[in-house]
């Protein structure tokens, strides 16, 4: 099956830094979209980027579908930025299910 | 407000029980999800529906049952038959099932425990 995997794991920030999160995937896609999950367990979509780029403030996004990959900048890190980040991707023609990676977990201290 | 809702936010449940987890949106979409979230995993879908009476099952829906008599409202009940219920339960919602409009978004969740 499809896998999508999410690099790093697990990165500690100092309140200030930029980070860049990596998405691998192994197959063609309709969609990719990047998620925040917050303490609270709520999804925010902050990207829905099957090819190029996009920004949003301090957040960008590049997704390279003919490589199979997509990044995420965060840039000048705050505090609130803290959570998990997933990226999750439909594979072409194979249903309609978001594939999910098991996310980059993001600490940002002050 | 436009959005999705879920309740209850928690729910607890003996073994043996059915339980039914409500989703709403309000923001006219043809297609809802059902999700299920294991501790440190990823999300894997359990069911979804293009349209009012009509939904097919995702990659893990042994266990559940759902229903989508109106637009709005996709019910999702955990059956006693789920050996495995425990998890964290999130409902999506996207304008369409395929294509241009197809990007999910998500409710607040359910937090479903088994004692």
């Amino acid at each position: 099956g499809i896998q999508v995997e999410q690099s790093p794991p697990d990165l500690i920030l100092q309140e200030g830094a930029n980070s860049t999160l990596r998405c691998n995937f192994s197959d063609s896609v309709n969609n990719l979209q990047w998620f925040h999950q917050n303490p609270w367990g709520q999804l925010i979509n902050l990207f829905y980027i099957p090819s190029g780029t996009k920004q949003n403030g301090r957040l960008s996004a590049t997704t390279v579908a003919t490589e199979r990959y997509s990044l995420l900048y965060i840039s000048s890190s705050q505090t609130t930025d803290s959570g998990v980040y997933f990226c999750a991707v439909v594979i072409r023609d194979s249903g309609y299910a978001l594939n999910f990676g098991k996310g980059t977990s993001l600490l940002v201290t002050p | 407000d436009g959005g999705i809702t879920q309740s209850p936010k928690y729910l607890f449940r003996k073994e043996g029980q059915n339980v039914t987890l409500s989703c709403e949106q309000n923001l006219n979409h043809d297609a809802m999800y059902w999700y299920r979230q294991d501790p440190g995993q990823g999300l894997r879908l359990i069911y979804y529906s293009q349209i009012v009476n009509d939904f097919q099952k995702g990659d893990i829906a042994e266990g559940y049952s759902v229903s989508r008599e109106k637009k709005e409202s996709f019910p999702l009940t955990v059956t006693s038959a789920q050996k495995n219920p425990t998890a964290f339960y999130l409902c999506a919602s996207s304008p369409r099932l395929r294509g241009r409009g197809d990007e999910q978004f998500f409710g607040p969740g359910t937090r479903l425990t088994v004692l």
